[in-house]
């Protein structure tokens, strides 16, 4: 059965240090995001990308972090210079269209140190 | 606005005992999705169902089922005859296709311990 792959599944970084978190979606899927679990806490959305562009993004989602589908596989998180408080959990999601349901790879649990 | 609430934060039952997850959700949208994941203590997302807007009638799945009632914006858990290995917390989700971006918005979870 598909499913979407993350790597790594730990990252240990220095405060101020830039991050990038790897994503394989699904091959025919369509729509793509990434969402952060800080521990103990619910899911939530950073961003959406569709078409090669980003379709929405939530007040979470300031200039430290981008996106990118650098080819027809990989979809990325760079976080540029990292904080604290962006330690947790980030999954990333992929979903084929409007009506059907994402699917949520493993995670990658991001320490800031 | 979307909004998810999972008023029950955490729930022990002992093997057997038959648990109910409580969701209420809000949006303005006549179409929209309403979801439940399990998170499962090694830190995924499991899907467990989709349902959407127009189709008020309950699913069983196994020990499984939910009970969705637009009248009260609630889309309810239940598992019968739990077991150890539903320990897990379990979220309750909402997507407004028309929104654009088929967000998730996820309510806070509910932690649920099932004891032997």
């Amino acid at each position: 059965e598909p499913e979407v792959t993350q790597t790594p599944s730990h990252q240990v970084t220095q405060m101020g240090q830039e991050v990038i978190l790897r994503c394989v979606p699904i091959s025919n899927h369509l729509y793509f995001y990434w969402y952060r679990q800080i521990l103990g806490q619910k899911v939530e959305f950073l961003v959406s990308f569709y078409n090669n562009e980003i379709s929405e993004k939530s007040e979470i989602f300031d200039d430290q972090f981008s996106v990118e589908r650098p080819d027809g596989s990989n979809f990325t998180l760079k976080i540029r210079s990292t904080k604290l408080e962006d330690s947790a959990m980030y999954f990333c999601a992929s979903l084929l269209g409007e009506t059907d349901t994402q699917y949520f790879g493993p995670g990658t649990r991001l320490t800031v140190l | 606005a979307q909004k998810v609430t999972q008023a029950q934060t955490e729930i022990s039952v002992v093997e057997k005992e038959d648990v109910t997850l409580d969701c209420v959700y809000e949006t303005r949208d006549t179409t929209y999705y309403l979801f439940w994941y399990k998170q499962p203590p090694s830190g995924e997302l499991v899907f467990l169902i989709r349902r959407n807007s127009f189709d008020e009638q309950n699913e069983i799945s196994g020990r499984y089922s939910w009970n969705f009632q637009k009248s009260t914006s609630s889309f309810n858990f239940t598992i019968t005859a739990s077991q150890v290995v539903d320990s897990a917390v379990y979220f309750c989700a909402l997507s407004e296709p028309q929104g654009g971006s088929e967000k998730l918005v996820f309510g806070k979870g509910t932690k649920l311990t099932v004891n032997p």
